[in-house]
């Protein structure tokens, strides 16, 4: 069964800092990666899809890398700003059995 | 496009009752799943759809709670009896293709005392 684990659950950091959020997943057989953002008492929106062929997808600020082979993405975010705040979740899937992280809570202060 | 709809947005009931909740996909999307959110296990795929059709629903939690796709707009998840456990978020979720992007609605806050 596919794990997946975010680190860190949480991270604070304040406006302008660029960071970088962790996501692992215990299975390499994967068709994609995508990350999601939710605020709180939201859905889920969806930032970036990295296909299993592809190294990485950029969105404005937003730089997603995957790893397949070692079972790796990160996130990366520039310039952060307080309307970054928010959870960050990560899920892979493979013929759409789609599996979360529990999420990084990111609090970006001003 | 409107995105995903869901209804309601909040049901609170009593244990016991049934529990119908609702969903529409964006139109021409292929897949759809639903998802329960809680704190403590985080997002759990329950069920998932591929042009209506069931594909794995080994995340349904117990015989109480079964899905249907009648047709490629709508979708229901229904809870009988519900029970104060089932307390949480249930999501809906469509993409167009099998891999393919995957768009969420707001959810369902469901209260079961």
């Amino acid at each position: 069964k596919q794990e997946v684990t975010q680190i860190p659950a949480a991270l604070s950091v304040p406006e302008g800092e660029n960071l970088v959020l962790n996501c692992s997943f215990t299975d390499s057989a994967i068709y994609n990666l995508q990350w999601f953002r939710q605020d709180p008492g939201k859905g889920l929106t969806s930032l970036l899809l990295i296909q299993s062929s592809q190294r990485e997808q950029t969105s404005g600020r937003l730089n997603a890398s995957l790893d397949k082979s070692s079972g790796r993405s990160t996130l990366y975010i520039a310039a952060s700003q307080p309307g970054d705040s928010a959870t960050y979740l990560c899920a892979v899937s493979k013929n759409n059995d789609m599996r979360f992280g529990a999420g990084t809570r990111l609090t970006v202060k001003p | 496009d409107a995105g995903v709809i869901q209804s309601p947005r909040h049901e609170v009931t009593e244990m016991g009752q049934e529990v119908t909740l609702r969903c529409k996909p964006i139109s021409g999307h292929n897949s759809l799943f639903w998802y329960r959110q809680t704190m403590m296990r985080g997002l759990e795929l329950l069920i998932y759809f591929n042009n209506n059709v069931p594909i794995d629903d080994s995340g349904m939690p117990e015989d109480r709670f079964s899905a249907k796709m009648p047709n490629a707009s709508f979708s229901t998840l229904k809870i009988q009896p519900s029970e104060p456990r089932d307390s949480a978020v249930y999501f809906c979720a469509s993409s167009r293709q099998v891999n393919t992007e995957a768009f969420f609605g707001q959810g369902t806050r469901l209260t079961v005392v």
